[in-house]
């Protein structure tokens, strides 16, 4: 089993819609989590990172369910920039980042 | 003012040949990192350092030799080059806290043939 699953998508949308995306972990001992965004061929950066209390940054929430381990992203009025590969991200406490797959996002006009 | 910086962006090379791959950062964080890349897109760590101090050595053949010469430097050195080399190689770096965030360099895109 992958340490972080994602769905690959892609995930075809039309601007303004509203889209979901889940990950799960494996790793019950992990203590931070974060959403990245990638764009074809540039380096991930940071989007947000995900609290248990859930959090929110404009059009983005994310949330934490610690018992399921199971993180969500939730993009609102979905832009046509929106259109990226958005990477679930967990960090065991070794200092490293572990990765999912990423779910590719592909806004429409 | 690049935060972290990676050169050469491109690497086209031979198999069997040796090069390598540097990284800076002016971000004064003392932890820094390199990733894989591959053709799948799934990025996997492949070194952590500390403070010049190895932290994280994930199975990586030993043809893959990190060197950091001060906190703001970790360069790749790959001798021995194979196909199954090619991928894009990312650098990052981070402040040791809880909550570290990592920033990424632009990456180096190698292509061994």
């Amino acid at each position: 089993r992958k340490e972080v699953e994602q769905d690959p998508g892609p995930f075809n949308v039309p601007e303004g819609a509203t889209v979901a995306f889940n990950c799960t972990y494996s790793n019950s001992a992990s203590q931070s989590f974060f959403w990245y965004r990638q764009d074809c061929r540039k380096e991930p950066k940071l989007l947000m990172s995900v609290y248990s209390s859930g959090n929110e940054d404009g059009r983005f929430t994310a949330q934490l369910n610690r018992a399921s381990q199971y993180i969500s992203l939730l993009i609102r009025d979905s832009k046509l920039s929106d259109s990226a590969t958005y990477l679930c991200v967990v960090n065991t406490g070794r200092r490293a980042l572990t990765f999912g797959s990423g779910t590719r996002l592909q806004v429409q006009p | 003012d690049t935060a972290v910086s990676q050169t050469p962006k491109y690497l086209v090379t031979q198999m069997g040949n040796d090069k390598s791959i540097k990284c800076e950062q002016n971000l004064g964080h003392d932890t820094m990192y390199w990733y894989k890349q591959d053709s799948k897109k799934f990025l996997k760590i492949m070194f952590s350092y500390n403070n010049k101090e190895l932290i994280i050595n994930e199975t990586v053949p030993n043809r893959f030799s990190p060197k950091s010469p001060d906190k703001a430097h970790l360069n790749l050195h790959i001798n021995s080059l194979e196909l199954g080399d090619s991928a894009v190689y990312f650098c990052a770096s981070s402040q040791v806290r809880l909550r570290e965030t990592q920033y990424f360099g632009p990456g180096t895109r190698l292509l061994v043939l």
